[in-house]
């Protein structure tokens, strides 16, 4: 199993830019998390999918972020424009909702900086 | 006050030493219990999953939890260099949308 794969793994873009990260989660989980991890914050939560279905964007921080999963095996996170405040490593992860141990697989991570 | 909270360290204990790590919550519905370990610039990986309170034992690891105290830990006995990571504790009231702790960072010297 290849594991929950995350591309670009390091992306740099201007201040205004629009940026799109992209996860392929792994095969047969039906669930996916978005979460971005910072120093001064940790991991939060952006965004999660169940069954390709939006479920909680409750932590998406304005509209300038978007997310979308238009199957099982796809899902890209967008950001336009992008701020330097958006600078941070942005982790994809997947599970099978309802099984335990309920734990996630995260990917390898994107590394997001904007100049 | 967070709703998660966790020392963050560094924390340098010499290889042999047993290392105790833990985490305060303040969400008493939370009952799904984990412990993720991260090595620098890799995502974190699951170390330890406890439902409700009581211990669990895998290896060298050992996680508790009081849910009377809203206090978690993991024991790491015998530690390694190779142990040398950011452990971060997760917590979930329905086993799906996980809130984590800021993390512990733990230095294992030889």
């Amino acid at each position: 199993d290849a594991g929950v794969i995350q591309s670009p793994r390091h992306e740099v873009t201007e201040m205004g830019q629009e940026v799109t990260l992209r996860c392929k989660p792994i095969s047969g989980h039906n669930s996916l998390f978005w979460y971005r991890q910072t120093m001064m914050r940790g991991l939060e939560l952006l965004i999660y999918f169940n069954n390709n279905v939006p479920i909680d964007d409750s932590g998406m921080p304005e509209d300038r972020f978007s997310a979308k999963m238009p199957n099982a095996s796809f899902s890209t996170l967008k950001i336009q424009p992008s701020e330097p405040r958006d600078s941070a490593v942005y982790f994809c992860a997947s599970n099978i909702h309802g099984q335990a141990p309920y734990g996630y697989t995260f990917g390898s991570g994107t590394r997001l900086t904007v100049v | 006050q967070k709703e998660v909270e966790q020392d963050p360290g560094p924390l340098s204990v010499p290889e042999g030493a047993i290392v105790s790590l833990n985490c305060t919550y303040s969400n008493s519905a939370f009952q799904y219990f984990m412990w993720y370990r991260q090595y620098s610039r890799k995502g974190p990986e699951l170390l330890m999953y406890t439902y409700s309170s009581g211990n669990k034992e895998d290896g060298r690891f050992t996680a508790q939890v009081d849910k009377s105290s809203k206090y978690i830990s993991l024991f790491i006995r015998d530690s390694q260099p190779s142990d040398s990571a950011t452990y971060l504790c997760a917590m979930s009231a329905n086993g799906q949308n996980f809130v984590f702790g800021p993390g512990t960072r733990l230095s294992v010297l030889p």
